[in-house]
């Protein structure tokens, strides 16, 4: 199979525009989620979708929102970007929902000038 | 706030040596994880085990796991230049959250 994908692999965004970035899952994988990874902050728990719908959310303001389709496919978006918002977005997906083991993409990085 | 925090942030050992890693956390949780990362890239999946587990093994790696303790090792036996990455533990409740990791060198 597929491993999970993710586009673009890398953006470059200036202060206040928004972004969108998508994640196909591996065939069959109904669960979705989303890691923004800094060196500051680590990985971090941003959402997870399942079955199009939102399961779970990290804490973050709502600047960021997610979407998931009836593919499984699932996009991130954040709007007004700051300077801070530069990190490497990874999409993980896992055949159920939650405890699962998850796969990961290879991400795409974000640099907000 | 982080749930899992792994010790030592860093650690580099001649090619060959056992390497430990710690993870210590703090609620409870259904199952914990490793994942090792490679240069900035996405995680990979190594092994899980369950809250009712206390010691699982996979090729070369060891893990434990002591609940009473809320801590976790991951032990490479007799590492090799590929191990080289950054290890994470998750902590899986009813999310999934990430340690800020071990960076591992291994030295030729």
């Amino acid at each position: 199979k597929a491993g999970v994908t993710q586009t673009p692999r890398y953006l470059i965004k200036t202060r206040g525009q928004q972004v969108t970035l998508s994640c196909s899952p591996i065939s069959g994988h109904r669960s979705v989620s989303w890691y923004q990874q800094t060196p500051g902050q680590g990985l971090q728990f941003l959402f997870e979708y399942f079955s199009e719908t939102q399961r779970n959310k990290g804490n973050f303001p709502g600047r960021f929102s997610g979407r998931q389709f009836s593919n499984s496919r699932s996009e991130m978006n954040v709007s007004t970007l700051e300077l801070g918002d530069s990190a490497l977005y990874l999409c993980a997906s896992s055949e159920g929902q939650g405890v699962h083991e998850q796969y990961f993409g290879p991400g795409t990085r974000l640099t907000v000038t | 706030s982080q749930q899992g925090e792994e010790d030592p942030q860093a650690l580099s050992i001649q090619e060959g040596e056992n390497a430990t890693m710690n993870c210590s956390y703090k609620t409870s949780i259904n199952n914990l994880q490793w994942y090792r990362q490679n240069s900035g890239r996405g995680l990979v999946h190594l092994i899980l085990i369950r809250s009712n587990e206390r010691e699982k093994h996979s090729g070369r790696l060891r893990v434990t796991l002591d609940t009473s303790k809320k801590s976790s090792s991951l032990l490479i036996t007799a590492s090799r230049a590929a191990d080289t990455a950054s290890y994470f533990c998750a902590t899986i409740d009813d999310k999934i959250i990430f340690g800020k990791g071990t960076r591992l060198h291994i030295l030729p």
